[in-house]
């Protein structure tokens, strides 16, 4: 079993729609959690940015931990044609690893 | 803030050289950087853990004959692909830890440099 699973996609939505995207993750050492967006042939850009349980909003985007079940979201809201891209979780534990994990990376399509 | 650059964003080479990639950041200085590796519709691979002042820490399977890492400044990394072949025709990101303000103790990425290696 791989340390964080994340569904490859590709997902397609018409623009306006609430987006959910997920990872599951099996090492219970993970405190911090973190999503990126990376359009293509560019760098990931740190969208969220959450430590251990609960939520967090900003803006159209809400991240949420559910670390009883090592389940984590990213919701879109009112999506846009703009979101188009592919987003990936990342993780790390508390115990000074610098290394992130990732997740495979879903690739979203808000048509117009 | 936290914003990282790289240089070249692409670059075509003949088999046989090698081409040094620059990992800068911007806006802060970063101890500590890190390169990737990523293929089409694949996610990212770390190649290194780049410390500023000591040698590069490599993962396994990565060349660290092949692929050079110096970090001689707190806001400068250098990646060097030596006799580069066309197999080492990749997407290469680097990225930068940084501690911001809402953000905690992260990655920041760079824009990523385009190998093609003829």
């Amino acid at each position: 079993q791989k340390e964080v699973e994340q569904d490859p996609g590709p997902l397609s939505v018409p623009e306006g729609a609430i987006v959910s995207l997920n990872c599951t993750y099996s090492n219970s050492a993970f405190q911090y959690f973190m999503w990126y967006r990376q359009y293509s042939r560019k760098g990931p850009e740190l969208l969220m940015y959450t430590y251990s349980s609960g939520n967090k909003e900003d803006g159209r985007f809400t991240a949420q931990v559910d670390k009883s079940s090592k389940y984590i979201s990213l919701f879109i809201r009112d999506s846009q044609p703009s979101d188009s891209a592919t987003y990936l979780c990342a993780m790390k534990d508390q115990g000074g690893s610098e290394k992130l994990v990732f997740g495979k990376g879903m690739k979203l399509t808000v048509n117009p | 803030g936290a914003v990282v650059s790289q240089h070249p964003s692409r670059v075509i080479c003949k088999s046989g050289t090698s081409v040094k990639i620059e990992c800068r950041s911007l806006d802060f200085q970063a101890t500590t950087m890190f390169w990737y590796r990523q293929f089409p519709k694949k996610s990212l691979m770390l190649m290194a853990t780049s410390n500023e002042g000591s040698k590069a820490t490599y993962e396994q399977g990565v060349e660290k004959d092949k692929f050079l890492i110096n970090h001689a400044s707190l806001t400068l990394s250098t990646l060097t692909v030596t006799s580069a072949h066309p197999e080492d025709s990749s997407f290469y990101i680097c990225s930068a830890r940084a501690i911001t303000s809402g953000k905690g103790d992260t990655q920041y990425f760079g824009p990523g440099t385009r190998l093609t290696v003829l």
